[in-house]
Formats: structure tokens, sequence, C-alpha cells
């Protein structure tokens, strides 16, 4: 099955700086790479998401890569705000949002004033 | 996007009693349920997708007699966590799927099992 590994496991920037973050995935089937945004005791967020037939999307400070020939994917925040500490998940699927979604380890990002 | 609830949002209960959490999409048919479990300070890991009116598919280590999932209805999904103990106690999240690709998480549920 599929396996997604996402790298750092925690990132510590200063404010206004940019943080990425980066993920691998195994199965070159997938096709559906979407970003999570979790807060302390809440439910994961969509923040952005890619398909494989694009190679970057950008969203205000948010964009996110893709690579299938290498199988990676990256998260970039520009601009970092206190607001943007949590918990990041890379995930992948095979079939749109609507199929299995296996998940990145996490990413504890912490922006410092 | 997706209009998804969760109840309860949080519960503690006595080791050995059972716990059900419903899981409800509110502005769309939900012919699958995904349920994910989350310990403290790691990712989501996925116990089961099941399919409206089928019997759940269970991830590899998830004890299908003692997490029990009802899919009866396309906007509602049940998880029974029978016989809890303390190292049940995680958080609950579902995720439903319909027509459209959903990528919607219910707001989970906090099991604390004494």
């Amino acid at each position: 099955g599929e396996n997604v590994e996402q790298h750092p496991s925690t990132l510590s920037v200063q404010e206004g700086d940019s943080a990425v973050i980066k993920c691998t995935y195994s199965d070159s089937a997938s096709n559906y790479f979407p970003w999570y945004k979790q807060e302390l005791g809440k439910r994961p967020q969509l923040i952005i998401d890619i398909r494989s037939n694009v190679g970057e999307k950008k969203d205000q400070r948010i964009a996110v890569t893709l690579n299938k020939t290498a199988k990676h994917f990256s998260l970039h925040i520009t601009e970092t705000q206190p607001e943007d500490s949590a918990v990041y998940f890379c995930a992948a699927s095979k079939r749109g949002g609507g199929n299995k979604l296996t998940f990145g380890t996490g990413t504890q990002l912490k922006v410092e004033l | 996007g997706a209009v998804v609830s969760q109840h309860p949002s949080w519960v503690i209960c006595k080791s050995g009693t059972s716990v059900k959490i419903e899981c409800r999409s509110l502005d769309f048919q939900a012919t699958t349920m995904f349920w994910y479990r989350q310990f403290p300070k790691q990712s989501l890991m996925l116990m089961a997708t099941s399919n409206e009116g089928s019997k759940a598919t269970y991830e590899q280590g998830v004890e299908k007699d003692k997490f029990l999932i009802n899919h009866a209805s396309l906007t509602l999904s049940t998880l029974t966590v029978t016989s809890a103990h303390p190292e049940d106690s995680s958080f609950y999240i579902c995720r439903p799927s319909g027509s459209s690709d959903t990528q919607y998480f219910g707001p989970g549920t906090r099991l604390t099992v004494l």
C-alpha cells in the first residue's frame, strides 16, 4: 500500500520567515495530495490540495509543489504568522479526496515572535 | 465545505463499558465513511472504511469485534467501542465521502476511558 513520509517532524521559524514541509510518497498511482492544518484538540482542516496534473498551486501565503517523477510534494508558507503555529499533515490518495487518504506523520510548526 | 457533525464531542467512561459515536453528514449523501483514530502527538490512523448498507472493511490490526461500525443510511454512521479499556482512549474522527470528492472531517470525539 501507499506509504507517506513527512519531514521535518518539528519546525521553528521566526515570524515573517518562510516555512517548508516536505513529503514523499511510494505509490506512483497516487494522484491527489491534500495538506491539512490541525490545531490542538480540533479536527484537521484542509488548507490546500494539488492533483497530479498540476505542478504547483498557490493560495495567498500558501503554496504546494509536486514532483511526480521524484514522488515528492512540499508545502510552502510565506510570511509566517503566529496563528500559523499548528501541526501540518500531508496525505496522498489514488482517486481524489473521496478515496482512502494515507497521512504523513505530521510536522509541528512553531512561529516565534 | 461539507458540513459534518459528530456526537458526542467528548466522553468519559469506565473501563468495560461501551461507547457509541455518531457521525452525520448534514448536507450531502455519504456513500462511504472513513473512521480514524488519533493518539496524542501522532498522525491519523485509518481504522475502517464503510459503505452504506455494507459491512465495514477494517485496517490491519483493528479488531472488528471491538470497534463496531454501522452505516445504515447515507447521512449517518456510528462507531461503537465495545468493552472500552484505557488504551482505547483517543481522538476518533470520521470523514464522509460522497459522489464528489470530499476532504472534510467531522469535529472528532475525545474518548477517555478510566
